[in-house]
């Protein structure tokens, strides 16, 4: 079946302005994971959720960053007024439930100039 | 969770066995070990994980000490296509994954 899928795959913004990130994960899974990655290193945890249920957001950097997952399947994660130094690439991951292996999708590599 | 402590990086030959080891003093009793891989760009693929016996599957072996502070995660055969960074996470079920820096594997011809 299909796998993780993000949207938009790149995305270019100017400073200040707010941006949308999608994730649609797997069919069936439970759990789905947002995470941030920059260049040379390993992605970092921002969110998870359960079903629409928002379990652990110890990982959004500021309160400018914000997700949500309002029918337990696809998931957005805002960020307002963007910086220079939210550039990274965000990745997104599911999971059958919270005990099972992650998978992550292509991930959304974002610009802010 | 744990930290874990990996190589920056290694080399192995082709065709040869892959051992790449991980530290994990402090991990706790309800903790599990996973190891994931990132080719380039790509996002992070599940290899194995386990909590206290050693583990096997078609993509590689994880053995894990007694004493659980230490394991190594086994190519039995590298292929160029190995080639990737290679994550050692230990967590606890339902928390976070925290990725670290991990080690890069060269599998060279």
């Amino acid at each position: 079946g299909a796998g993780v899928s993000q949207s938009p795959r790149y995305k270019v913004t100017k400073r200040g302005q707010d941006v949308a990130l999608r994730c649609d994960p797997i069919s069936g899974h439970v759990s789905l994971y947002w995470y941030r990655q920059a260049l040379g290193q390993g992605p970092e945890f921002l969110t998870y959720f359960n079903y629409e249920a928002q379990q652990d957001k110890s990982g959004l950097p500021n309160d400018r960053f914000s997700a949500e997952r309002p029918e337990g399947s696809i998931s957005t994660l805002t960020i307002q007024r963007t910086e220079q130094r939210d550039s990274a690439m965000y990745r997104c991951a599911s999971s059958l439930a919270a005990t099972y292996e992650q998978y992550f999708g292509p991930g959304t590599r974002l610009t802010v100039t | 969770d744990a930290k874990t402590t990996q190589p920056p990086s290694m080399d192995c030959a082709e065709g040869r066995a892959a051992n790449l080891p991980c530290n994990h003093s402090t991990i706790s009793g309800n903790e599990y070990v996973y190891w994931y891989r990132q080719i380039h760009s790509q996002g992070p693929q599940y290899i194995i994980h386990g909590l206290k016996n050693n583990e096997t599957n078609e993509m590689a072996s994880l053995i894990i000490t007694e004493d659980r502070k230490s394991s190594t995660l086994i190519l039995p055969h590298a292929t160029l296509r190995d080639t990737a960074v290679y994550y050692c996470i230990v967590r606890a079920l339902f928390n976070k994954f925290y990725f670290g820096s991990g080690t890069k594997l060269n599998v060279k011809p």
